[in-house]
């Protein structure tokens, strides 16, 4: 049964230091998306690949986070230095085909910055 | 513009009463395609349906039923004999083809079934 995988599931840590979190798409699909949820704000797209190349990123705040895919097998989303307004959950989600196909989530990053 | 809307921040139902998921949504473009995903008190987001733009019949699919009508702008979302394994957050969601397919999503709506 394929799924999204994503590291770490839980986060903890302090207000200026870098977080990382990882994500292995479904192998065979081609789209990848990171979101944000938040209780006020809901699920905001952070970033959206396709083919590994990044097609919207406009929901990412650029100075201090970014998302790269270094591979077909992993996705990555960086935040530095990291601030209490960061702590959410953070979804990766991949898809086949373009993007008007179905999403499959992972299980989510839970991100607390103190 | 908010592009998808779910009015309903939060419904409350008695196991086994009918229930109806509200979405309107906002597009310019003639190809573009409408889900519902399932949020569980898990966390995972969970795919139940796609449609697209061309295609206004309505589905159903167990207990779930989907009613998409274009002259509204309405894909809403029916539970028959709610369950207390239906109580989740759903989400409405919509692609444009204009807009590179990039997914909006709507508020959500939370729905819990008492038993």
């Amino acid at each position: 049964d394929a799924r999204v995988t994503q590291t770490p599931r839980d986060k903890v840590t302090e207000m200026g230091q870098e977080v990382t979190m990882r994500c292995q798409p479904i192998l065979g699909h081609n789209t990848v998306f990171w979101y944000r949820q938040t209780m006020m704000q809901g699920l905001e797209l952070l970033a959206y690949f396709r083919n590994r190349a990044p097609l919207d990123d406009s929901g990412m705040p650029k100075d201090r986070f970014s998302a790269e895919m270094p591979d077909a097998t992993l996705a990555t989303l960086k935040i530095q230095p990291s601030e209490p307004r960061d702590s959410a959950v953070y979804f990766c989600a991949s898809g086949p085909g373009q993007g008007y196909n179905e999403q499959f989530f992972g299980p989510g990053t839970r991100l607390t910055v103190l | 513009a908010q592009k998808v809307t779910q009015a309903q921040t939060e419904i409350s139902v008695v196991e086994k009463e009918d229930v109806t998921l509200d979405c309107v949504y906002e597009t310019r473009d003639t190809t573009y395609y409408l889900f519902w995903y399932k949020q569980p008190p898990s966390g995972e987001l969970v795919f139940l349906i796609r449609r697209n733009s061309f295609d206004e019949q309505n589905e159903i699919s167990g207990r779930y039923s989907w009613n998409f009508q274009k002259s509204t702008s309405s894909f809403n979302f029916t539970i028959t004999a709610s369950q207390v394994v239906d109580s989740a957050v759903y989400f409405c969601a919509l692609s444009e083809a204009g807009g590179s397919y990039i997914p909006t999503f709507g508020r959500g709506t939370s729905l819990i079934v008492h038993p």
